[in-house]
């Protein structure tokens, strides 16, 4: 039971354009989301966060978006830049779980071309 | 401030052997988590403990265990290893685990079982 699912194993932008990273999510009793980066042979690095309660946050680059009725978040990259390859994880976790236990997406591949 | 510390960085082993994996968590952080990555799964929650107590449990054989010390190092075990247990093991630290909380990840251990 995949209760975290990035659909897009890949994705394959050009540099200085819009990277659009997604993942739907199905128990509804997820109410934090986080994204993290991995770059091979390194653990996963976070990037940014959205609470339930919110439908957008923004960090520089990076902004996520957050659909509830949908169960559906995204992640925009603008602009994308190569240093941005890596594989893109979401995850999610609920209030009801204590700690430190995230569920994760199978993880998108950006590539960003020059 | 050092992150997350994890060794061995890579280990091979054969089936039927056992294997102890340690991970030193960001001073100050008393909640540990472990993940393990595949290719086919992804990043799925093994554990994780918090002041030396096992907190939450995902879905893998007792063969999988793990515990905290009062430092709040941690070190995970898997005994009669099998070779759908060659995976990449990474661990995750994180003040106290609760909501709203990023978790800071280790560069992992490398296990292949032969």
């Amino acid at each position: 039971d995949q209760q975290v699912k990035q659909n897009s194993p890949s994705l394959s932008v050009q540099e200085g354009r819009i990277s659009i990273l997604n993942c739907d999510y199905t128990n509804s009793m997820f109410d934090y989301f986080l994204w993290y980066k991995k770059y091979p042979a390194e653990g996963p690095t976070f990037l940014i966060s959205i609470s339930s309660i919110k439908d957008k946050n923004e960090d520089g680059r990076f902004t996520v978006f957050l659909n509830k009725s949908a169960k559906h978040l995204s992640l925009h990259i603008v602009p994308s830049q190569p240093g941005d390859s890596a594989v893109y994880f979401c995850a999610a976790r609920s209030s009801y779980n204590q700690g430190g236990k995230l569920i994760f997406g199978q993880g998108t591949e950006l590539s960003v071309k020059p | 401030k050092a992150g997350v510390t994890q060794t061995p960085r890579y280990l091979i082993k054969t089936r039927g052997q056992q294997v102890t994996l340690s991970c030193s968590p960001i001073s100050g952080h008393r909640s540990v988590s472990w993940y393990q990555q595949t290719p086919g799964q992804g990043l799925q929650f093994l554990f994780e403990y918090f002041s030396e107590t096992q907190r939450n449990k995902g879905n893998f054989p007792g063969r999988f265990s793990g515990r905290q010390f009062s430092n709040s190092r941690s070190e995970m075990n898997v005994s009669t290893l099998e070779l759908g247990d060659s995976a990449l093991y990474l661990c995750a630290s994180s003040w106290d685990g609760q909501l709203n909380e990023k978790l800071f990840f280790g560069s992992g251990t490398q296990l292949s079982v032969l």
